[in-house]
């Protein structure tokens, strides 16, 4: 079946720095990819839609400058959180579309921890 | 906007059926997924229903009413391995076709 892989899955670092995360689909091609923010004992929400070669559409709410997306391959798209903060401590989650079958699959999740 | 509703909590014993209702109102509806999501894992797809009624795959059974903006999902023969939260998502009917989650229903299976 179709893979998502996120890197890192797990992360430590120290407020106001930056964190980059990862998401790549591995056998297929995804145009659009999805990241998504969870919150302990919450569901998933998302945060923005992420279209290869063009930017990213961020959903209400949801700094566009602090959370950059670039997706600048099929295969692959990144979220940076810029000048982290503990209250960014979160699980991320990405889901990517299948181009062809129009499937949607998700990722492991990276934990995002700021000290 | 959409509003998409879960119970928070439920508990069932060993062997039981559940029901974990969602309702949603939400413009341009496209579908509704089920997912089940284990803490500290991805959600992992269980079913889907664009038209009224029924779908059954095995233990899991999804319907859908979309005159009510209903959908529960049903689940016989409970095992302790079911325990986790069950998350119903609508897909919107627009350009990107993103799928909005509900409020997530923690389901806890006691022997």
């Amino acid at each position: 079946g179709a893979v998502v892989s996120q890197h890192p899955s797990w992360v430590i670092c120290k407020s106001g720095t930056s964190v980059k995360i990862e998401c790549r689909s591995l056998d297929f091609q995804a145009t659009t990819m999805f990241w998504y923010r969870q919150f302990p004992k919450q569901s998933l929400m998302l945060m923005a839609t992420s279209n290869e070669g063009s930017k990213a559409t961020y959903e209400q709410g949801v700094e566009k400058d602090k959370f950059l997306i670039n997706h600048a391959s099929l295969t692959l798209s990144t979220l940076t959180v810029t000048s982290a903060h503990p209250e960014d401590s979160s699980f991320y989650i990405c889901s990517a579309r299948d181009t062809a079958s129009y499937e949607q699959y998700f990722g492991p999740g990276t934990r995002l921890t700021v000290t | 906007g959409q509003n998409i509703d879960q119970p928070t909590e439920m508990t069932a014993t060993e062997g039981a059926i559940v029901q974990i209702n969602c309702t949603y109102q939400t413009s341009g509806f496209n579908g509704l997924f089920w997912y089940q999501q284990h803490a500290g894992e991805a959600p992992t797809f269980l079913s889907y229903n664009v038209l009224d009624g029924l779908e059954e795959k095995g233990r899991f059974s999804s319907f859908l009413s979309r005159s009510k903006g209903y959908s529960y999902l049903l689940l016989k023969e409970l095992q302790m391995k079911d325990s986790a939260s069950y998350l119903c998502a609508v897909r919107k009917n627009t350009g990107f076709q993103k799928l909005v989650f509900g409020t997530g229903t923690r389901l806890l299976v006691s022997p």
